[in-house]
């Protein structure tokens, strides 16, 4: 079957500029992660979604992020404002359970550069 | 509070020799331990987990984990390195209560032939 996808892969952008990312997780799972992976280190929380609604966003750096699942499936996050600081691989995993014990599916990434 | 520790950043290992990634943890609670690989420009991958069963946890391709609460300790260990195992490895822990994935900054595993 089908993984989690994200689109695009790769985006480039100029400081200053909205971006919108987006993911695709697997079918039928309820819970939906973002994380940030900068270069040499591991992925680091973002937000997690339980269906629509945000469970928890403690990890998003500051409100220029802002991330939605208006259907509980399909999830966009969404950068305004963009820095040079936010140039990393966005990553996004889905699951489905919502427990610690549930394994998380990620996506192959989308890497964003701000120039 | 949740965090894990990767000691090693690089390792490197002969083709057919032993290789051990090691990862210590800290958790409040009972944690969920995973290791997930990371293949160039691929996504990653659930190598095995570990939730509290048996502590000697088997995953994909021949490695296993090791769940030891004594040293807070979950290494990741294969009897004999293929090329193919050359990646960046990631030791994750979680409560088994929660749902946010705490990653260690990674080991490269390089396998010379």
């Amino acid at each position: 079957g089908a993984g989690v996808s994200q689109t695009p892969s790769n985006k480039v952008t100029e400081k200053g500029k909205y971006v919108e990312l987006r993911c695709d997780p697997i079918s039928g799972h309820t819970a939906l992660y973002w994380y940030r992976q900068s270069l040499g280190q591991g992925p680091e929380f973002l937000i997690y979604f339980q269906g629509t609604g945000a469970a928890d966003d403690s990890g998003l750096p500051n409100d220029r992020f802002f991330a939605v699942r208006p259907e509980g499936s399909v999830s966009t996050l969404k950068i305004q404002r963009t820095e040079r600081g936010d140039s990393a691989m966005y990553l996004c995993a889905s699951s489905h359970g919502t427990s610690g014990t549930d394994t998380q599916y990620f996506g192959p990434g989308t890497r964003l550069t701000v120039l | 509070a949740q965090s894990v520790t990767q000691l090693d950043s690089h390792v490197s290992v002969s083709e057919g020799t032993p290789v051990l990634l090691r990862c210590n943890y800290s958790s409040s609670y009972s944690p969920s331990l995973f290791w997930y690989v990371q293949h160039p420009n691929k996504g990653l991958q659930l190598l095995l987990k570990y939730t509290s069963a048996a502590t000697l946890v088997k995953g994909i391709n021949g490695f296993e984990a090791e769940f030891k609460k004594s040293e807070t300790s979950f290494h990741l260990t294969k009897p004999s390195a293929h090329m193919s195992d050359a990646a960046e490895y990631f030791c994750v822990v979680t409560m088994n209560t929660g749902n946010q994935f705490y990653f260690g900054t990674g080991t490269s595993l390089t396998v010379i032939p």
